[in-house]
Formats: structure tokens, C-alpha cells, sequence
């Protein structure tokens, strides 16, 4: 199995931070890893694919990078609509999902 | 518009068997394989499993082998996910998801369903 551990667990940040979230694999997935964004009752969101690709539609201050092992995503500037949950997706095996981090008004 | 609409919340008793479905809409349905994502209360995402509608190849995630069964009736765009006794820790939001396929099982999930509640209670 491959794990995939994401940091921090929670996150605190004002409107116009630049926020960056990790997510790291157990074992090299090359750039098979997927970001999903989620907000409270609602279904997972796709933001980013192949570690760095932005999916159609989702703002340009969404930016992913990384291969191997460690993975970003990063925000560039939040906005009050970027206050969820992030999830990374590996899929260099069948899926498994990081934990989560929770980006929160601070 | 690609869609994926999902069968309504269902409170069952321990013991109980039960099928959800996904309804998927505007876009060929059996080219894109359909995976199923367990999300537990104030809990993160589980892969259990997907299947392509095409031709019913399912592969399952070993957490969910032999616990749940995914179908698929091409006929009418619809997958499916049922149990045959229901537990009381089977209580989640599931959802469905297409998935693009890059081959030897490399899959993402770009379009989602609504989820599906699935309480379990006595």
C-alpha cells in the first residue's frame, strides 16, 4: 500500500495569504497525484491532476508541483471561497486519499 | 453537461440490505470508469472501488473486498453499490465519481455525485 501523509492537519490563514499544503507519498509515484477540494456537505471538487495540471475551470491561484515523493499545492492568494478542506489523491496504484487539511479563518 | 446523480439518503437497520445507485448524464457512459468513495462523519475519503460500465470489469479496494458489491446496467446509465448486511459502522456519505484512466489502473476523479447518506441504526 502506498500512504500518503498531508501537513499541516488544520490550517489558520487570512484572506490573501499565499497557503501551502503538502502531501507526501510512502513510495515514488512519479506525478500520479490529484487535489480535490471539498467544503462542508458538499462532494469533493478535482482542482488538480497529474501533480501540476489545472483542471478546466478552477482558478489560476490554484497551482500544484512536485514528483517522486513530495507534493504542494498552493494558494496564492485566498479568497473567502477557499475555506475547505484539501485532499490529495495518489493514483500511480489504485486510489488512496491523504488524510486532509483543513484551511480555516484565522 | 457531465452529471452524476445519486439515489436519495437511506436509514436502515443493522442486518439490512441495501443498493444505492448513480445515475450518470451527458457523456458516454460506458467509456469512463465509475468509482465509489466512502466518507465516514467528519472523516476523510476511502476508495472502495470502481467499475467500468462498458464491459462490468470491477476491481475492488482490498479494505472493501467481499464487503460491499459494485454492478453497473449499462442499459440505463446507472451504477450501482449495494450490501447485503448492513452494520452500524457502514453509517456514511458515499459518493460516486467518473474517472479518468490513464491505464495499468491509474484513475482520478473528475466528475462527482451528490453523495449518498446511509445511516445505519437500530
Amino acid at each position: 500500500d502506498i500512504q500518503m501523509t498531508q501537513s499541516p492537519s488544520t490550517l489558520s490563514a487570512s484572506v490573501g495569504d499565499r497557503v501551502t499544503i503538502t502531501c507526501r507519498a510512502s513510495q515514488s509515484i512519479s506525478s500520479w497525484l490529484a487535489w480535490y477540494q471539498q467544503k462542508p456537505g458538499k462532494a469533493p471538487k478535482l482542482l488538480i491532476y497529474k501533480a501540476s495540471s489545472l483542471e478546466s475551470g478552477v482558478p489560476s491561484r490554484f497551482s500544484g508541483s512536485g514528483s517522486g515523493t513530495e507534493f504542494t499545492l498552493t494558494i496564492s492568494s485566498l479568497q473567502p471561497d477557499d475555506f475547505a478542506t484539501y485532499y490529495c489523491q495518489q493514483y500511480n496504484s489504485y486510489p488512496e486519499f491523504g488524510q486532509g487539511t483543513k484551511v480555516e479563518i484565522k | 453537461e457531465v452529471q452524476l446523480v445519486q439515489s436519495g439518503a437511506e436509514v436502515k437497520k443493522p442486518g439490512e440490505s441495501l443498493k444505492i445507485s448513480c445515475k450518470g448524464s451527458g457523456y458516454s457512459f460506458t467509456s469512463y470508469w465509475i468509482g465509489w468513495v466512502r466518507q465516514m462523519p467528519g472523516k476523510g475519503l476511502e476508495w472502495m472501488g470502481i467499475i467500468y460500465p462498458g464491459d462490468s470489469d470491477t476491481r475492488y479496494s482490498p479494505s472493501f473486498q467481499g464487503q460491499v458489491t459494485i454492478s453497473a446496467d449499462k442499459s440505463i446509465s446507472t451504477a450501482y453499490l449495494q450490501w447485503s448486511s448492513l452494520k452500524a459502522s457502514d453509517t456514511a456519505m458515499y459518493y460516486c465519481a467518473r474517472s479518468r484512466d490513464y491505464g495499468s489502473g491509474r484513475r482520478y476523479f473528475d466528475y462527482w455525485g451528490q453523495g449518498t447518506l446511509v445511516t445505519v441504526s437500530s
